[in-house]
């Protein structure tokens, strides 16, 4: 069964500082691959999706992830973080024959240190 | 352009009731998405459109009917609501174009929808 795991359920970082978000997935084929934010200010919002090639996908807000099939990872990054991503952060799964198998894993909450 | 909207923004329900959430959406998007959170957790998808008439299950669409008015509108339905049911509901919008040489989705949520069934 695919699943979608996100080892750090809580990461703080200083303002300013890099951040990389952790995403693993279990998944027969490749998928495409997605990193969802939510914050109380902006609600839910699309990040990136990866739907295949080019294993870097750059983002909104400055995010950029990173597609590793050997790893069936698809971390989350930037360079550099603003008090104003403080929020949780979600990496989805889904199949490409079909969306309706779209899996989200359980998120990981980022604090920002001023 | 209000994007992606939902009506209402909170309800009580008792259960067995029945109710209906709508959602709108004026970006002309062929895709549309049902989604319920629950504390703790991350979004999983009820059902999803695409165009008008066209309607698919998601994980968990057992308890929940859905319909397209047009392809703005997508309402979701519960026949007889249960507490399990309790959630909050997000209804999301997207369209994917080809960005020089590389796909590009682009997906815009609803502010939520608050249901509590006793």
């Amino acid at each position: 069964a695919q699943s979608v795991t996100q080892p750090d359920i809580h990461i703080t970082v200083s303002e300013g500082a890099s951040l990389e978000l952790r995403c693993n997935y279990s998944y027969g084929a490749t998928p495409y691959l997605f990193w969802y934010v939510q914050s109380p200010g902006q609600g839910l919002q699309l990040l990136l999706k990866y739907f295949s090639g080019d294993t870097l996908v750059q983002g909104i807000k400055g995010f950029e992830a990173e597609f590793k099939r050997s790893q069936s990872s698809f971390n989350l990054r930037k360079p550099s973080v603003h008090w104003s991503d403080a929020a949780e952060y979600f990496c989805a799964v889904a199949q490409k024959t079909s969306y309706d198998k779209v899996i989200f894993g359980p998120g990981t909450s980022l604090s920002v240190i001023p | 352009n209000a994007g992606v909207t939902q009506t209402p923004k909170f309800r009580v329900l008792k259960t067995g009731q029945s109710m209906t959430l709508l959602c709108a959406q004026d970006m002309n998007h062929e895709y549309m998405y049902w989604y319920r959170q629950d504390p703790g957790m991350g979004l999983r998808l009820i059902h999803y459109s695409v165009g008008e008439g066209t309607t698919a299950k998601g994980e968990v669409p057992d308890g929940y009917n859905v319909s397209t008015l047009k392809k703005q509108n997508f309402l979701l339905g519960l026949e007889s609501a249960a507490p399990s049911q309790t959630s909050v509901y997000f209804c999301a919008s997207s369209y994917s174009n080809r960005d020089v040489y590389k796909w590009v989705e682009t997906q815009y949520f609803g502010p939520g929808t608050r249901l509590l069934v006793l």
